[in-house]
């Protein structure tokens, strides 16, 4: 399977603890983004990267939330002291677009299940 | 204003019927849409992209509006495999993401 890939599928934590997801892109994808979804809402942007920068964050990214993407391949998101209003899917998504580009298609992965108690 | 509205409904379509519904956008330097479809609690897929033109896929067929800011779906013929959620999906000139809609939830009922 050569799509977008993520782990753990599911994560079920209690508040206050730290959580870390992890996306492996499409592999020529050079664009990965961060999308979190809860229950009767549309995906919302988190943040995304171009290669290993990080070009743009929302506002939805707390303090507690930081996510890498070291040698521009896969990317981490990691959550910490969770909270309860924490809890989501969060899907990652890649394609492969220059800097210059508006975004296109994107390619979602399976996402991460995330319930805090 | 949120930058792309939908109806989430949901719309239930007898089996073999027509439904249609639109998303609207609030930022008129959008200049790439895409109707993604999503299965309960599973990730959105690409139904098809959006031009200006419109276009047509099988049963489905997406219009653009540029001067009301909305684009449309239609599906004819509703089979009870269709039922998902539509997402609406805008990207804007200079804006490195996709602004999604909450969905359009369609039940084709038997």
């Amino acid at each position: 399977d050569t799509g977008v890939s993520q782990d753990p599928r599911h994560k079920i934590t209690k508040r206050g603890q730290n959580v870390t997801f992890r996306c492996d892109p499409i592999s020529e994808h050079n664009r990965l983004y961060w999308y979190r979804q809860t229950l009767g809402q549309g995906p919302e942007f988190l943040t995304y990267f171009q290669n290993e920068a990080q070009l743009e964050k929302s506002r939805l990214l707390s303090d507690r939330f930081s996510a890498e993407r070291p040698k521009g391949s896969f990317s981490t998101l990691e959550i910490q002291r969770t909270e309860q209003g924490d809890s989501a899917m969060y899907l990652c998504a890649s394609n492969n677009l220059g800097v210059s580009q508006s975004t296109g298609e994107l390619f979602f992965g399976e996402g991460s299940r995330l319930t805090v108690l | 204003r949120k930058e792309v509205e939908q109806d989430p409904g949901p719309f239930n379509v007898p089996e073999g019927a027509t439904v249609a519904f639109n998303c609207t956008y609030s930022n008129s330097a959008s200049q790439s849409f895409f109707w993604y479809r999503q299965d309960c609690r599973k990730e959105p897929k690409l139904l098809m992209s959006v031009y200006s033109s419109g276009n047509e896929d099988g049963r489905f067929t997406a219009q653009l509006n540029r001067a009301s800011q909305y684009i449309s779906l239609l599906i004819r013929d509703s089979k009870l495999s269709d039922s998902a959620t539509y997402l609406c999906a805008v990207g804007q000139r200079g804006n490195n993401r996709l602004a999604f809609g909450k969905g359009n939830q369609v039940v084709v009922i038997p």
